[in-house]
């Protein structure tokens, strides 16, 4: 069964860091770009950034452009989302999502996580 | 990137058609045909209905199709059920190399 788990959501200050993490299990990790897609309270999804397969390249939404790093380990399936600066804004459910293997854009996401929370709040 | 056009909120009685609109721009929906959009039930994750434009992954009913013109994205979900009742969102490939989503459309079975 596919299954990515995310974890490492906390409050945090603004202007602080913190580190997400998704663990992907049920399917070839290395052979599929990986996304983060965030939802902050009551409102809709958000794209936040893509990974490619050998992690050499990396998009991400001009919101977190500068301030965020994703990364993956492909030998312990292992997606990262490193977070610096963090605003109140960012504040929200992160969601890991698959993307689809035939998407040709990477614009489609077939397995999702059920999201870690962020909270940045002084 | 501006968020994509959806209406808030859409009703429908059971067995009704209903349609969900998402507008962009030539930069987006209108300049490709990489338009998915998803259903989300209050606090789950969002699940993918419809992906290029029209094409619904394996065991998507049928009752879900999708279509574009120009700028905008349709959703439609004929023969309308209670379980239909959920959140939507429309999301587009963009000329920046991003994704976009819509704001999101609450369905209402009446």
């Amino acid at each position: 069964e596919v299954q990515v788990l995310e974890s490492g959501g906390d409050l945090v200050q603004p202007g602080g860091s913190l580190r997400l993490s998704c663990a992907a299990s049920g399917f070839t990790f290395s052979i599929y770009d990986m996304t983060w897609v965030r939802q902050a309270p009551g409102k809709g999804l958000e794209w936040v950034s893509t990974i490619t397969t050998s992690g050499d390249t990396t998009s991400y939404a001009d919101s977190v452009k500068g301030r965020f790093t994703m990364s993956r380990d492909n030998s312990k399936n292992t997606l990262l989302l490193h977070m610096n600066n963090l605003r109140v804004e960012d504040t929200a459910l992160y969601y890991c999502a698959r993307v689809h293997l035939a998407a040709l854009r990477n614009d489609y996401f077939d397995y999702w996580g059920q999201g870690t929370l962020v909270t940045v709040s002084s | 990137q501006s968020a994509l056009t959806q209406p808030a909120s859409v009703s429908g009685s059971p067995g009704q058609s209903i349609t969900i609109s998402c507008t962009g721009t030539s930069s987006d929906i209108g300049g490709y045909n990489y338009v998915s959009w998803y259903q989300q039930y209050p606090g789950e994750a969002p699940k993918l209905m419809i992906f290029d434009v029209r094409q619904r992954p394996s065991g998507i009913s049928n009752r879900f199709s999708g279509s574009k013109s120009g700028n905008t994205a349709s959703l439609t979900i004929s023969g309308l059920q209670a379980e239909d009742e959920a959140d939507y969102y429309c999301s587009s490939y963009t000329s920046s190399n991003t994704v976009v989503f819509g704001g999101g459309t609450k369905l209402t079975v009446l």
